[in-house]
Formats: structure tokens, sequence, C-alpha cells
């Protein structure tokens, strides 16, 4: 089985900040990744697909990067509604969550 | 309006059955996988199971091999999760999420809310 793990686990910044979460794969995925967020108390939503296509509707502040084992997620300028936790998913086979990353304002 | 609403979700008995719906609406179904996803309260994300628009293909996570069964009614526009010898970790919210292409890329661009079910005697 294919195991996600992100980093860091939580992580604190401010409106305006250039933030970057990490993804890695135990074994290589190509670019079958997707990243997620989720507010508390809602479902998750889907950012990116294919490690690094954006999906309709979704901010261009949003970016996705990465290939293989390695995959990095980064918000441009942290606004207040992005204040929440987001996940990776790998698809190469079936599929697996990261934990997930809270993003906390300080 | 497009979405996913779940049902069938509540209290069962270690041992117990359970199953679960999703009815779709705004759209049809019958040209995309569909899946069901389960979080624990607090916790994080855990693909259960998906299967493709033909029902050809199926997925399970190995902790449900053998005691889940999905399903689903592209005549209904519906999906179905049958949960059988369920157990206390079996406790979580269920979505069931749309796949986001018409193709074996198993990504999800839809959710429904997610309905409760709780293993418990």
């Amino acid at each position: 089985d294919i195991q996600m793990t992100q980093s860091p686990s939580t992580l604190s910044a401010s409106v305006g900040d250039r933030v970057t979460i990490t993804c890695r794969a135990s074994q290589s995925i190509g670019s079958w990744l997707a990243w997620y967020q989720q507010r508390p108390g809602k479902p998750p939503k889907l950012l990116i697909y294919k490690a690094s296509t954006l999906q309709t509707g979704v901010p261009s502040r949003f970016s996705g990067s990465g290939s293989g084992t390695e995959f990095t997620l980064t918000i441009s300028s942290l606004q207040p509604d992005d204040f929440a936790t987001y996940y990776c998913q790998q698809y190469n086979s079936y599929s697996t969550f990261g934990q997930g990353a809270k993003l906390e304002i300080k | 309006e497009v979405q996913l609403v779940e049902s069938g979700g509540g209290l069962v008995q270690p041992g117990g059955s359970l199953r679960l719906s999703c009815a779709a609406s705004g759209f049809t179904i019958d040209e995309y996988a569909m899946h069901w996803v389960r979080q624990v309260p607090g916790k994080g994300l855990e693909w259960v199971s998906g299967i493709s628009w033909n029902s050809g293909t199926t997925g399970y996570v190995d902790s449900v091999k053998g005691r889940f069964s999905i399903s689903r009614d592209n005549g209904k526009n519906s999906l179905y999760l049958q949960m059988n010898s369920m157990r206390a970790e079996d406790t979580a919210l269920y979505y069931c999420a749309k796949n986001g292409v018409k193709s074996d890329d198993w990504y999800f661009d839809l959710w429904g809310p997610g309905t409760l079910v709780i293993v418990s005697s």
C-alpha cells in the first residue's frame, strides 16, 4: 500500500504570507496527486489534481508542483478563508490520503 | 443544483450491519466512478471504497475488505455501501464522492455532507 506523509502537520501563518505544505509518497506515484481543503464542519473541496492542475473556480494563489514521491502545495498570499486543513491524496493505486496539515492564524 | 446526499447512517451494535445510500441530483452518475470516504470526527480522511462507472472495477481499503461491499444503480442515480460485521473502528462520518473525470483517475470533485455511523453497544 502507498503511504502519504504530509509536513508540517500544523503551521501558523498570517494573512499575506506565502506558505508551502509538503506531501511525500512511500513510492513513486507519477503525477497522480490531488490536494483538498477542508474547513470545519464541511466536506473537503478539491483544489488541485494531477499534481499541478488547478480545479475550475479555485483562486490562482493556490499552486501545486512535484512528481514521483515529493509534492508541494503553495499558497502565494494567504487570505482569511484559507485557514483550514489541507490533505493530499494519491490516486496512482486506488487512493490514500495524507494525515492532513492544519493551517492556523498566527 | 448539483449535489450528493447520503443517508442510512445511525447507531449499530458491533457485529451488526448497515447500508448507506447516496443520491445524486443535478447530474447523472452513469459516466463517473463513485466513492465512499470516511472521517472520524476531528481526524483525517480515509478512502473506503470506489466503483467504476459500469461496476466493472471495485476497490476497498484493506481494513474493510470482506466486510463492506460497494454497489451502484445508475438507473436510480444512486450509490450504496453495504457494511457487515461492523467494528467500533468503523465509527465515522461517511462521505459519498464523485470522481473528477470520466476515467480511472480516482480523485473527487463533488462531495456530500456525510452521514454519521456509530458502532457501539
